[in-house]
């Protein structure tokens, strides 16, 4: 089954706007990690956050964890149209660890 | 440069054929995974190995086998027992098995029955 659930489903902005996508997981987790896929191509690490922190920041990316609220978001500020590609949440469950669950992912589409 | 090579980009198979997909790395990972994706869907993990001569079924292992008798090739054998086997599929690697470490992903496999 899967652990994580994105939303929303797609998401459809203009360059320069921020896009915010959010992950909802059911079981208590090591850590939660973002990647993105562009169309028919393979996964791209983006960011970890562990399950002892809140917030953490790499460049246009900012990721926040509330684990009292079992969801995470992903914020992409001042989009660009390199950032169109579906985002997926994976989260690492404490009692089968190291089988990372990834959702169904927000398909993020930015226009010029 | 290092990385993830899986071939064939895509790979047609008859009703009751057996086929292999192929995954190499060269980054020196212990750790070798490999997932199925669905359209619209998030990926599922099918097997892994920790470590070579070594791996484990995953969420969804039943019609598929593995073997890794190499450090840097983990190839995927998806059998006639495979029911609906129409999918990408997704080798990845990792320095040692465990979600601490970052997964770097292959460009994957499109399989289709015909």
């Amino acid at each position: 089954s899967q652990q994580g659930e994105e939303d929303p489903q797609a998401l459809s902005i203009q360059e320069g706007e921020n896009a915010t996508m959010n992950c909802s997981y059911k079981t208590s987790i090591n850590n939660l990690q973002w990647y993105r896929q562009n169309s028919g191509r393979g996964l791209v690490h983006l960011i970890l956050i562990r399950s002892n922190e809140r917030e953490k920041h790499s460049g246009r990316l900012r990721v926040t964890l509330d684990t009292s609220k079992k969801s995470s978001s992903l914020l992409i500020t001042a989009s660009r149209a390199a950032d169109t590609a579906s985002y997926f949440c994976a989260t690492d469950p404490v009692d089968s660890w190291g089988k990372l669950q990834f959702g169904a992912g927000t398909q993020v589409v930015v226009t010029p | 440069d290092g990385g993830i090579t899986q071939s064939p980009k895509y790979l047609f198979r008859k009703e009751g054929q057996n086929v292999t997909l192929s995954c190499e790395q060269n980054l020196n990972h212990d750790a070798m995974y490999w997932y199925r994706q669905d359209p619209g869907q998030g990926l599922r993990l099918i097997y892994y190995s920790q470590i070579v001569n070594d791996f484990q079924k995953g969420d969804i292992a039943e019609g598929y086998s593995v073997s890794r008798e190499k450090k840097e090739s983990f190839p995927l054998t998806v059998t006639s027992a495979q029911k609906n086997p129409t999918a990408f599929y997704l080798c990845a690697s990792s320095t040692t098995y465990g979600s601490r470490n970052t997964i770097y992903f292959g460009e994957g496999s499109w399989l289709t029955v015909v």
